[in-house]
């Protein structure tokens, strides 16, 4: 079974600042999906960036950007310039490319923007 | 911009008694989840449900839970007889296609407590 591991609870940072959450995960598959999912506090849970696992490029989206490591099993997430609406819990999760349609989450990271 | 939304956002209860969970899913979404969250751990896959049917459910699903789209719009998660461990945010999800891409939007959670 696959699992998802979030190391860091909580992390805060600077407006303006750069922060990096990471993520790590087990699986025996070679194809799979990998993805952040955002969740402000009494909002719902929005995808910030997603990467397949066969594409060697990392994913970006405007501001936030992946680091992923496949060998490592690592995918980490880089917000730049930080801003306060940034603030949320954020959730790694991981996604088989055939079979199984769930969605694997980490227990998340709760990130402060600190203005 | 179209949500999915969840109905009741906080529903107390008495343990062995029935719960419905309500969701209306994006209107052209074909595919709908439900997931929940026990204070303090992971969000978990309960059931994804499509054309009528489940799809696929996790060993948490068992015969105490039941889905139904009733009438086309509503997408429902029954617990026949709560247990305290039942307590947990459910949250609902919907996706216009299948698999492992299609993104998945969620609702903001319905908070069962079950006493």
């Amino acid at each position: 079974a696959q699992t998802v591991t979030q190391s860091q609870p909580e992390m805060s940072v600077q407006e303006a600042e750069t922060v990096t959450l990471s993520c790590t995960y087990d699986t025996s598959e070679s194809d799979y999906y990998l993805f952040w999912y955002k969740q402000p506090p009494s909002r719902q849970m929005i995808l910030v960036i997603r990467q397949e696992a066969y594409k060697q490029q990392n994913a970006t989206e405007n501001r936030f950007s992946v680091n992923f490591q496949k060998a490592a099993k690592s995918f980490s997430l880089k917000i730049s310039d930080s801003q306060l609406g940034d603030a949320a819990m954020y959730f790694c999760a991981y996604r088989s490319q055939g079979g199984s349609e769930k969605l694997v989450f980490g227990k998340g990271t709760k990130l402060t923007v600190n203005p | 911009e179209p949500e999915v939304t969840q109905t009741p956002s906080h529903q107390v209860t008495q343990m062995g008694q029935e719960v419905i969970l309500r969701c209306v899913p994006i209107s052209n979404h074909l595919y709908f989840y439900w997931y929940r969250q026990i204070l303090g751990q992971k969000v978990e896959f309960l059931v994804s449900f499509y054309n009528n049917e489940i799809s696929e459910k996790s060993e948490i699903f068992d015969d105490q839970f039941s889905v139904e789209r009733p009438d086309g719009s509503n997408f429902t998660l029954k617990i026949r007889s709560t247990k305290l461990e039942d307590s947990a945010m459910y949250f609902c999800a919907s996706s216009l296609t299948r698999g492992t891409t299609g993104e998945l939007f969620f609702g903001e959670g319905s908070r069962l407590t079950v006493l």
